[in-house]
């Protein structure tokens, strides 16, 4: 079945620096991502699309100067988090939605591990 | 994409079947409902999901009524592996992304 692989599965940076966090489908090439944010015990809120070759497309209230995107080829996507402060400490999750099936609604995502975030 | 509205939490026994209600009562034509579960501190994994008839794979069953207005999603024997947090999700065709809910906690105890 599709795999998506997300690297770090967790890091720890210190407050002002920046994190990059990629997530690449193993199996299967993805014109597009999305990307999710997780605090404890809250659900998945999506913060943004990650279209490959264009600019992003942000989820209302996430600063795009802040969460930096990019989606150079069909397999990787990566989300830099930028001068990392301790509210951006949480589970970040990215799921990829195969080329092959297009935006039809059958078509399955397949979410990564996640990657926890702390800055200290 | 409709909303959905889902139990907070339920029990279930070890070998029993588990029925997770979920309802849309505003979906539209056009909007799939997706079942996805995550286990603590995981991503999420997907479940089963369906358009207008029920369907069934290794995982579970989905029973989707006849106006569309809700479903119910089947695990026929629960594991303790199953404990987790599933989530309801409707979403509409030609659009890939998926809103989540609070989701449903279910505990299997032994």
């Amino acid at each position: 079945g599709a795999v998506v692989s997300q690297h770090p599965s967790w890091v720890i940076c210190k407050s002002g620096t920046s994190v990059k966090i990629e997530c690449r489908s193993l199996d299967f090439q993805a014109t597009t991502m999305f990307w999710y944010r997780q605090f404890p015990k809250q659900s998945l809120m999506l913060m943004a699309t990650s279209n490959e070759g264009s600019k992003a497309t942000y989820e209302q209230g996430v600063e795009k100067d802040k969460f930096l995107i990019n989606h150079a080829s069909l397999t990787l996507s990566t989300l830099t988090v930028t001068s990392a402060h301790p509210e951006d400490s949480s589970f970040y999750i990215c799921s990829a939605l195969p080329a092959a099936g297009g935006f039809s609604g059958a078509n399955v995502l397949t979410f990564g591990a996640g990657s926890r975030l702390t800055v200290l | 994409d409709a909303k959905t509205t889902q139990p907070t939490s339920m029990d279930c026994a070890e070998g029993r079947a588990a029925n997770l209600p979920c309802n849309h009562s505003t979906i539209s034509g056009n909007e799939y409902v997706y079942w996805y579960r995550q286990i603590h501190s995981q991503g999420p994994q997907y479940i089963i999901h369906g358009l207008k008839n029920n369907e069934t794979n290794e995982m579970a069953s989905l029973i989707i009524t006849e106006d569309r207005k809700s479903s119910t999603l089947i695990l026929p024997h629960a594991t303790l592996r199953d404990t987790a947090v599933y989530y309801c999700i409707v979403r509409a065709d030609s659009w890939g992304k998926l809103q989540f809910g609070a989701g449903t906690q279910v505990v299997v105890t032994p």
